[in-house]
């Protein structure tokens, strides 16, 4: 099956510091999803980006797929955007989630 | 709206219980889905619904087993589960196979 690995898998940030996570996937996809996990185990939507860059205030999403990789960039990072971050990528009928980035920001 | 509401939130059984979580969207979408996620893990698919039959079962035990009574309901039935099942249950939803799936607030289940 499709192996979906993210890095890095632990970040610790200050806040107000900028990060880029990455998304690599093994095969050709239909689509990506970028998900925010809270300290509750909600998962919360971010992106759903086939290609190119799309942006949402200090959230921004790129995904170059002929190249089979997808990054999320969070700047001027707040407390409140620690959590797991995971990409998930869509083949045929389902959608297989990536490895997950912990991010702690710190004040 | 892209609510899927999960009910209960939380759930602890017996090995020896039956017990059902439920999960239900009114956004008219046709595929609906179940996750398992064990702590610090990413979620793991379970089964798929497509216009309300199974298309896919990830090898699943047979201890699970799921239900789709109509397009805006999916129970996911439980019985001599073991302590290992003990996880966060995930139900998602989309418009149809494969669109932007939308994730309900999860069963978070304990196996005694």
């Amino acid at each position: 099956g499709i192996q979906v690995e993210q890095s890095p898998p632990d970040l610790i940030l200050q806040e107000g510091a900028n990060s880029t996570l990455r998304c690599n996937f093994s095969d050709s996809v239909n689509n990506l999803q970028w998900f925010h996990q809270n300290p509750w185990g909600q998962l919360i939507n971010l992106f759903y980006i086939p290609s190119g860059t799309k942006q949402n205030g200090r959230l921004s999403a790129t995904t170059v797929a002929t190249e089979r990789y997808s990054l999320l960039y969070i700047s001027s990072s707040q407390t409140t955007d620690s959590g797991v971050y995971f990409c998930a990528v869509h083949t045929g009928n389902q959608f297989y989630f990536g490895t997950g980035t912990s991010l702690t920001v710190i004040p | 709206d892209t609510e899927v509401t999960q009910t209960p939130k939380h759930l602890v059984m017996g090995m020896t219980n039956k017990k059902s979580l439920k999960c239900e969207q009114h956004m008219g979408h046709r595929a609906m889905y179940w996750y398992k996620q064990k702590a610090k893990k990413p979620p793991e698919l379970m089964f798929v619904y497509s216009y309300e039959k199974l298309s896919i079962n990830e090898s699943v035990p047979s201890r699970f087993s799921p239900e789709c009574p109509n397009s805006s309901l999916l129970n996911l039935h439980l019985h001599a589960l073991q302590p290992e099942d003990s996880a966060l249950y995930l139900c998602a939803s989309s418009h149809v196979p494969g669109a932007e799936a939308f994730f309900g607030q999860g069963t978070r289940l304990t196996v005694v």
